[in-house]
């Protein structure tokens, strides 16, 4: 049973640049949660998705997108990058309701110069 | 405002010695608490998960409490090995309108042992 997985792993982009990170959720769950972390500090939550549409909403810009599709896979975009969304982004899977346990896949690493 | 809190920063001991990571947390309603591992450049891995009606979980060395009165969690670590090494991130778990679980995240509790 595959957990969360992420991709890719990596990646470096210009400045101004657009970014897709995707994310496949783990076997049997329903929800797509996204978050950002920088270098020595806790995951900031962005937004979460449950059938296909954005149910909440961290304190992030719109240039902060996201989609879920059919089969719970998730997409989070980045548009008009800035050195400052230089970070760690993670993807966490969850079913559905109050006390499930949190997955949370090995992260893409994005540098923007 | 919703916060997460942990102490201390970071924490240097010796392999084989126990050692107490701290959590205070000022977020209501409170739906649970959760302890993740975190190796550096990599994704947390959950440890424990407790409602407010545990005090305690075990998950091998690792040793969770809560006292939801005081809003105050720790995690145990016994025997610490080399691969404990890691940071040690607290979460709490907020219910928003609709039902829905929102994590509010510590920012972690570096922890070092050295052989």
């Amino acid at each position: 049973d595959a957990g969360v997985t992420q991709s890719p792993t990596h990646l470096i982009k210009t400045r101004g640049q657009q970014v897709t990170l995707r994310c496949s959720p783990k076997s049997g769950h329903d929800t797509v949660s996204w978050y950002q972390q920088a270098l020595g500090q806790g995951p900031q939550f962005i937004f979460q998705y449950y059938e296909e549409e954005e149910r909440q909403r961290g304190n992030f810009p719109d240039r902060f997108s996201g989609h879920q599709f059919p089969n719970y896979s998730s997409e989070l975009n980045v548009n008009a990058l800035l050195l400052g969304d230089s970070a760690l982004y993670l993807c966490a899977s969850s079913l559905h309701g109050r006390n499930t346990e949190a997955f949370f896949g090995q992260g893409t690493r994005l540098t923007v110069v | 405002k919703n916060q997460v809190e942990q102490s201390p920063q970071s924490l240097i001991i010796l392999e084989g010695k126990n050692c107490t990571l701290q959590c205070n947390y000022t977020v209501s309603p409170f739906s649970n608490l959760r302890w993740y591992k975190q190796d550096t450049g990599r994704g947390p891995v959950s440890l424990t998960i407790m409602t407010f009606s545990e005090n305690t979980k075990s998950n091998g060395r690792y040793t969770a409490t809560l006292d939801a009165d005081t809003k105050q969690s720790s995690l145990h670590i016994t025997a610490s090995q080399l691969s404990d090494s890691a940071s040690y991130i607290c979460v709490v778990s907020l219910i928003v309108s609709g039902g829905y679980n929102k994590l509010i995240f510590g920012a972690g509790t570096r922890l070092a042992v050295h052989p």
